[in-house]
């Protein structure tokens, strides 16, 4: 039982790069969360799906894309990455919503 | 607005000394409430939560939280800290209704002084 596997676990992107953050999980989970942490301003939600085919936006979207094929995976696309993305990304899942599992998160940094 | 307040961004403590770290939300309703710890480099890992009931809970490592509802509090307690419990800890919310995702306050930074 793996439960929330993040990849990769350190990432440096160019601006204007593209590429995707994935997370897996092995729970049986319906919600899954993407968050990103910076100094200071705790862990913001970017997006969250409710179950496959479900997602939704949450408090800083810009700039990422998500979409959930699958119950077990979650991925987050940068579009064109941008220096404001530097940060560290966590990926969570949870069975109905509540206590959330967390993966061990990719720090990103975009030059 | 919906918010939810870590009012001690940094606290030290010396080792064996008592610990309270405070927790605010603004919510319409009670939400749903937990606490993280996050050790340097790694994810988060759920200390205790409080969806009803007793408004004293227990979690794990020793450490409990209290909620107030007259407050909109829930501060996370330890009676003797441990120098293993530096780390910084994450109060969250699920709203009662709406979007089931976590929000987080800013976090508050313990160190533990030997």
């Amino acid at each position: 039982n793996a439960g929330v596997t993040q990849t990769p676990k350190f990432q440096v992107l160019k601006t204007g790069q593209s590429m995707t953050l994935q997370c897996a999980q092995d729970m049986n989970h319906e919600y899954m969360s993407w968050y990103r942490q910076d100094p200071g301003m705790g862990l913001r939600l970017i997006h969250y799906s409710v179950g496959a085919g479900i997602t939704d936006q949450g408090e800083v979207p810009n700039g990422y894309n998500v979409s959930r094929s699958t119950t077990e995976d979650f991925p987050l696309r940068l579009l064109s990455a941008a220096p404001s993305q530097t940060s560290v990304y966590f990926c969570a899942s949870s069975l109905q919503g509540f206590g959330y599992t967390f993966g061990s998160g990719t720090r990103l940094t975009v030059v | 607005a919906q918010s939810v307040t870590q009012p001690d961004i940094h606290i030290t403590v010396s080792e064996g000394a008592s610990l309270e770290l405070r927790c605010n939300y603004s919510y319409g309703a009670t939400p749903y409430l937990f606490w993280y710890v996050q050790s340097p480099g790694q994810g988060l890992q759920l200390l205790l939560k409080y969806f009803s009931g007793d408004t004293l809970v227990q979690g794990i490592k020793g450490f409990e939280a209290e909620f107030k509802r007259s407050q909109s509090s829930f501060n996370l307690r330890k009676p003797s800290v441990h120098w293993s419990d530096a780390a910084e800890y994450f109060c969250a919310v699920v709203p009662d209704t709406g979007r089931r995702a976590l929000t987080f306050g800013s976090g508050t930074r313990l160190q533990v002084q030997p």
